[in-house]
């Protein structure tokens, strides 16, 4: 019954590959992101999806695509994989917006880039 | 951008004491949240405040609110080791895109 989640857990992989990381939300929300968390755990959102539309797209690399396939769902694939790639990725929803409520979250992806 | 700043960025305190953890922000903002992490799992919500709001209470937790002074902190009495961990504090602005934006985060440590 967990409300958010991730998979994998644990992504290690080379420089140059391409490699996605799936979300999934049983709590009904409508919005969904994706936050990546750096080594100082610094938290920096990434995306934000409400209702399978994307709303907020901060300077992220074109390498990182997200895809929304329903609103439950909100997929993270990254290319051409650099060492600085290197951090955990959060995914977390809400409903309504983070004016009206809480985020929550999912465990985290590690992604290491070798 | 980064947008809260918490401070100290690690306390380490005795089980049983209080711990007070300060966040500062920058711009006007609809509502302060403050979330926990322990090690290697995801971020909890702990409270929501609002901007009209000047204090809250949940459990333990009491946070406060000065807009004037763009600060905010969260009090945890009577500590235990289960504490342990970052505490992070996330504003929404007034203006722009409604995102959480997170502080840098308090790492508190309870010794028993």
């Amino acid at each position: 019954d967990t409300a958010v989640s991730q998979t994998p857990k644990y992504l290690v992989t080379q420089m140059g590959n391409d490699k996605s990381i799936k979300c999934e939300q049983n709590l009904g929300h409508d919005t969904m992101y994706w936050y990546k968390q750096d080594s100082k755990k610094f938290l920096k959102i990434m995306f934000s999806y409400n209702n399978k539309e994307l709303i907020i797209n901060e300077t992220v690399p074109n390498r990182f695509s997200p895809k929304s396939p329903d609103k439950a769902h909100l997929n993270l694939h990254i290319n051409s994989l650099e060492l600085g790639d290197s951090a955990v990725y959060f995914c977390a929803s809400t409903l309504g917006g983070p004016n009206t409520g809480e985020l929550f979250f999912g465990e985290g992806s590690r992604l290491t880039v070798l | 951008s980064q947008q809260g700043e918490e401070d100290p960025q690690a306390l380490s305190i005795q089980e049983g004491e209080n711990a007070t953890m300060n966040c500062s922000y920058k711009t006007s903002i609809n509502n302060l949240q403050w979330y926990r992490q322990n090690s290697g799992r995801g971020l909890v919500h702990l409270i929501l405040i609002r901007s009209n709001e000047r204090e809250k209470h949940s459990g333990r937790l009491r946070v406060t609110l000065d807009t004037s002074k763009k600060s905010s902190s969260l009090l945890i009495t009577a500590s235990r080791a289960a504490d342990t961990a970052s505490y992070f504090c996330a504003t929404v602005e007034v203006q722009g895109a409604q995102k959480l934006v997170f502080g840098q985060g308090t790492r508190l440590t309870i010794n028993p």
